[in-house]
């Protein structure tokens, strides 16, 4: 079945930096969603990407799909603690009704 | 979020019994989830279901089972099969099925440990 790759893994970084992870599939993608699991908790809608080349943008968050729709990213800018989570993307899984998650990338902020 | 509940938020279970987590949502979403994650993991999709009466095997649906006999309800059970249970379950829903459009909306999850 259709995989993505996302990377990086885990992230570390101080607060007020940056910081971006990626989501690289090998096929064509119809629409991408975005989740964040904050530590314990479960995945909650972020956003959806639907157009070649789309970007938008919730506060410090700005999510972009590719122009040929096989990547996409998600970047932070001036991480804030509230920001610990892990964030996964989530295709549709070709030609069915399902989505499928990556693998996440773990973010953690030190204060 | 809060439409969805999962109970237990913690069970255990001993080798060789059947275990059955709950998933309730009063969304009105036709569409229910069944999703395992493992540590450093992302979700792996076990069971869902469309409608009421209606379920299929997602990708990892060995060793469990499903019933959607009312809208509201998808329980998931964990049989004796299921050879490394010990995992977090995510119970999810959606609007009407068309996962790859819908936002899908999660419970807070069971934490399953076989002893």
């Amino acid at each position: 079945g259709q995989q993505v790759m996302q990377i990086p893994q885990y992230q570390h970084v101080q607060e007020g930096e940056d910081f971006t992870t990626y989501c690289n599939s090998s096929t064509t993608l119809s629409n991408i969603q975005w989740y964040k699991q904050r530590p314990g908790g479960h995945p909650v809608f972020l956003i959806q990407l639907v157009k070649s080349g789309e970007v938008k943008k919730q506060k410090r968050l700005t999510f972009q799909f590719g122009e040929a729709k096989k990547n996409s990213s998600l970047h932070i800018t001036a991480t804030q603690t509230t920001d610990v989570g892990t964030y996964f993307c989530a295709p549709p899984q070709g030609g069915s009704e399902k989505l499928v998650f990556g693998k996440g990338t773990k973010l953690t902020v030190n204060p | 979020d809060g439409g969805i509940t999962q109970s237990p938020k913690y069970l255990f279970r001993k080798e060789g019994q059947n275990v059955t987590l709950s998933c309730e949502q009063n969304l009105n979403h036709d569409a229910m989830y069944w999703y395992r994650q493992d540590p450093g993991q992302g979700l792996r999709l076990i069971y869902y279901s469309q409608i009421v009466n209606d379920f299929q095997k997602g990708d990892i649906a060995e060793g469990y089972s499903v019933s959607r006999e009312k809208k509201e309800s998808f329980p998931l059970t964990v049989t004796s099969a299921q050879k490394n249970p010990t995992a977090f379950y995510l119970c999810a829903s959606s609007m009407s099925g068309l996962a790859d459009q819908e936002t899908q909306y999660f419970g807070p999850g069971t934490r399953l440990l076989v002893l």
